[in-house]
């Protein structure tokens, strides 16, 4: 079966300071892989998705990035934390769309950030 | 383009009671439509699907979701709440290259015991 994984589960970081989240699935290959960003008591916002190793489609410029340098590793990353950057990140994967299969989205239990 | 109207944002019921979250969605072709929830700080996990088969969709937790194209909704019911249903809820569309998913704003459902 397949599962993903996020951590740091919490994390408090001051402004200016660098970030790194992880995301990483088990059990599949070659899926689509995103980061969403949830503010409190407010909807989802994609913010990167990526189809394969290396690509990655940003969705709301800003001062967050993402990388994928594995087939199922996914990275969002910031070099100066903004305190709008307080929020709940919550990374997913599907199978692509060329799977023939169904394909929802599964995600990942969430890191909570922020940032004071 | 593809969206999703999720048309309350918050919904109170009494347990045992019925429970009906509405979500028109806009498409140009035959959507994929999903349901999710979650709970506080929590992942979201997924309720049922649409995926072009049976228009009435059974999902987990007692819910089901009916498919109605002239109407351009797919709303989510459950019979009798339960405690455990105060959660967010938010429908999703797939976009038509697959791609992408296209998500409500969300609506809060609050049981009354």
């Amino acid at each position: 079966s397949q599962t993903i994984h996020q951590w740091p589960a919490t994390l408090v970081q001051p402004v200016g300071s660098p970030l790194s989240l992880e995301c990483t699935v088990e059990g599949t290959s070659n899926p689509n892989l995103y980061w969403y960003r949830q503010a409190a008591g407010r909807g989802l916002q994609l913010l990167f998705y990526s189809v394969g190793i290396g690509q990655i489609s940003s969705e709301v410029p800003q001062n967050l990035s993402a990388s994928r340098p594995q087939d199922r590793q996914f990275i969002l990353s910031s070099k100066k934390l903004l305190l709008s950057d307080s929020g709940f990140y919550l990374c997913a994967w599907a199978r692509p769309p060329t799977s023939g299969s169904s394909y929802e989205q599964y995600f990942g239990p969430g890191t909570r950030l922020t940032v004071t | 383009a593809q969206s999703v109207t999720q048309l309350d944002s918050h919904v109170s019921v009494s347990e045992g009671t019925p429970v009906l979250l509405r979500c028109n969605y806009s498409s140009s072709y035959s959507p994929s439509l999903f349901w999710y929830v979650q709970h506080p700080n929590k992942g979201l996990q997924l309720l049922l699907k649409y995926t072009s088969a049976a228009t009435l969709v059974k999902g987990i937790n007692g819910f089901e979701a009916e498919f109605k194209k002239s109407e351009t909704s797919f709303h989510l019911t459950k019979p009798s709440a339960h405690m455990s249903d105060a959660a967010e809820y938010f429908c999703v569309v797939r976009s038509n290259t697959g791609n992408q998913f296209y998500f409500g704003t969300g609506t809060s459902l609050t049981v009354i015991p």
